[in-house]
C-alpha cells in the first residue's frame, strides 16, 4: 500500500499569509496526486487533480506542484474562507490512500 | 444539477448489517467509476470501496469480505452493503464520483453530504 504523509498536521496563519502544505508518498506516484479542502461538517471538495491542475471554480491563489514522491499545495494569500482542513490523496493504485490532513487555523 | 444524496445511516449493534444508498442526479452512475469514502469522528478520510464501469470492485483491507459495493442502473443508485459491523466502522460515509480527467488522472470530483453509521451496543 502507498502511504501518504502530510506535514504539518496543523498550522496557524493570518489572512494574507502564504501557506505551504507538503505531501510525501511512500513510493513514486508520478503526478497522480489530488488535493481536497474540507470544512467542518461538510463533505470534502476537490481543489487540484493531477498534482497541479485546478478543478473548475477554484481560486487561482491555490496552486499545486510536484511529481514522483514529493508534492506541495500552496495558498498564495490566505483568505478567511480558506481556514479548513486539507487532504492529499493518491490515485496511482488501489488501495486509494489519503494523507492525514493539515488543519489551517486562524492565528 | 449534478448531485449525490446518501441515506441509510443508523445506530447498529456490533455484528449487525446495514445498507447505505447513494442516489445520483445529473449524471449516470453506471457510466462512471464510483466510490465510498468514510471519516471516523474527528479523524481523517479513509477510502472504502470502488466500482468500475465494467463492474470490477475494489475494497480496503479493513472492510474486505464484510462490505459489498453495488449499483442499481435502472434507478441510478449506488449501494454499500455492510455486514459484521464493528465499532471501528463508526464513521460518516460519503459516496463520491470518480472524475476522469484527460483519460488518465482520476479524482473524487462530486461528493454526497454523508450519512452517519454508529456501531455500538
Amino acid at each position: 500500500d502507498i502511504q501518504m504523509t502530510q506535514s504539518p498536521s496543523s498550522l496557524s496563519a493570518s489572512v494574507g499569509d502564504r501557506v505551504t502544505i507538503t505531501c510525501r508518498a511512500s513510493q513514486s506516484i508520478s503526478r497522480y496526486l489530488n488535493w481536497y479542502q474540507q470544512k467542518p461538517g461538510k463533505a470534502p471538495k476537490l481543489l487540484i487533480y493531477a498534482a497541479s491542475t485546478f478543478q473548475s471554480g477554484v481560486p487561482s491563489r491555490f496552486s499545486g506542484s510536484g511529481s514522483g514522491t514529493d508534492f506541495t499545495l500552496t495558498i498564495s494569500s490566505l483568505q478567511p474562507e480558506d481556514f479548513a482542513t486539507y487532504y492529499c490523496q493518491q490515485s496511482y493504485s488501489t488501495p486509494l490512500t489519503f494523507g492525514g490532513g493539515t488543519k489551517v487555523e486562524i492565528k | 444539477e449534478v448531485q449525490l444524496v446518501e441515506s441509510g445511516g443508523d445506530l447498529i449493534q456490533p455484528g449487525g448489517s446495514l445498507r447505505l444508498s447513494c442516489a445520483a442526479s445529473g449524471f449516470t452512475v453506471s457510466t462512471n467509476y464510483m466510490s465510498w469514502v468514510r471519516q471516523a469522528p474527528g479523524k481523517g478520510l479513509e477510502w472504502v470501496s470502488l466500482i468500475y464501469t465494467d463492474g470490477n470492485t475494489f475494497y480496503a483491507d479493513s472492510v474486505k469480505g464484510r462490505f459489498t459495493i453495488s449499483r442499481d442502473n435502472s434507478n441510478n443508485i449506488l449501494y454499500l452493503h455492510m455486514n459484521s459491523l464493528r465499532a471501528g466502522d463508526t464513521a460518516v460515509y460519503y459516496c463520491a464520483r470518480v472524475g476522469r480527467f484527460g483519460g488518465t488522472a482520476e479524482a473524487f470530483d462530486i461528493w454526497g453530504q454523508g450519512t452517519m453509521v454508529t456501531v455500538s451496543s
